[in-house]
Order: structure tokens, then sequence, then C-alpha cells
């Protein structure tokens, strides 16, 4: 069973920036696994930033941008605002199967 | 705008059938290539994939879930289903539905309770 890990929390200033990442048991992230990554606010549903490692859909706001470092996909978010604390989701694509990370809860204070 | 909408009983006996219906507006299930997902998330955690039904009829499913999970797809009616069955309590979630994805339902919570 594959496994998705992502760190469990991250604390970031206004205006500062952080890079979310997403590791995979399966080995190094790819873009063949077509890593995706999503927010989730309270009580809403999940709602995708980056589609295939990088691709943002139209209401992904530009300080978001996606990526592949060291062997992880990563998110990285420039300039922080108050509206982005939430929780953040990847899910990578492996053997016909989503796989979602555990999700990291991102603080900005 | 596409739209999806849960519907379904929010309490169901355990050792029974999880039936949930997506309905989709603004446009048609048999469009694109994008496929038709469910996705539970447990009061307070994690999102949890259970499968998918693509526009071929194709499925593929969490391989966790995978013996109890069904998905079809009824393209006259513009709606895709779940059954789960053999319910426990770990069952208990929201459900959502999606258009992988970029667009999700709302979610509908789902109990498993006697």
């Amino acid at each position: 069973q594959t496994v998705v890990t992502q760190e469990p929390s991250l604390t970031v200033s206004p205006g500062g920036t952080v890079t979310l990442t997403c590791a995979s048991s399966t080995g190094a992230v790819t873009s063949d696994l077509l890593p995706h990554w999503f927010h989730q606010k309270g009580g809403q549903a999940p709602r995708v930033l980056i589609y295939s490692t990088s691709k943002k859909v139209s209401w992904t706001p530009a300080r978001f941008s996606g990526s592949l470092l060291g062997g992880k996909a990563a998110l990285t978010l420039s300039g922080a605002q108050p509206e982005d604390e939430a929780a953040y989701y990847c899910s990578v694509y492996y053997r016909s199967a989503w796989v979602f990370g555990g999700g990291t809860r991102l603080t900005v204070l | 705008q596409l739209q999806l909408q849960e519907s379904g009983p929010g309490l169901v006996k355990p050792s029974q059938t999880l039936s949930l219906t997506c309905t989709i507006s603004g446009g048609s299930i048999s469009g694109g290539t994008d496929c038709w997902g469910w996705i539970r998330q447990p009061a307070g955690k994690g999102l949890e994939w259970i499968g998918h039904i693509c526009p071929s009829g194709s499925t593929d499913y969490n391989p966790s879930l995978k013996s109890r999970v069904t998905i079809s797809l009824d393209t006259s009616k513009n709606r895709f289903s779940l059954n789960l069955n053999s319910v426990t309590a770990a069952d208990t979630a929201v459900y959502y539905c999606a258009k992988e994805w970029g667009y999700w339902g709302q979610g509908t919570l789902v109990t498993v309770s006697s």
C-alpha cells in the first residue's frame, strides 16, 4: 500500500515563504505520478491548487507554485496571507490509484 | 458552471451497504476525459480516495477498499454512484464526489451506527 507523507504542521509569518513537501513510499516523486495539491478550509470541500506537478487552475493565487524538489513534490507559498491558513493535501497517482498524503496544517502567524 | 451534489442516507447500520449518488448539473457526465471519483474524510482526519469511474466505464479502486466497493455510472440521469458494503463504524465519514480534480461536491456525512 502506497504511503504519501507530508509535514503534519508548518507555520509561516505573514508575507513569508514556506515550502510544503510530499514524499512517496514508492520512491522519488516524479511528474509521472501527477502530483496534485489541494487546500481545505474549515468545513469546506477541498479545492485543487496545483495539478500535474506545477500547473495552476484559474483560481490559484500567483503566490502558490508547484515543483519537484529532492525527490519530492513541493508546494511553495511566497508572500503568505492570513487567508492561506488551511490544511494542504497532496496526492499522487500510482498503479491506477490516487493516494492522498496525510495533510499539512499551515498556520500563518 | 459544473456542480456536483451528493445524496443518500446519512445513517447506515453496521454490516449493511452504504449507497450514495452524485448528480452532475451544468455539464454532461459523458463529456471530457476526467474520471469521476469518490473520496471520504473521517472527522478531524485526512482525505482517502475510494475510487473512480472514467468516461470509458472503467473503474479503479483503493486497494484497501476494493473488495467492498462498486462505482457505477448512469449517463441517462447524469449521475454516478457509490456502493460500499459490509460497513463498520470505521466507514463513518464525510463522503465527497469529484470530477478529478477540479470540481467537488459539498460532501455528505454518513454515520455508521445501529
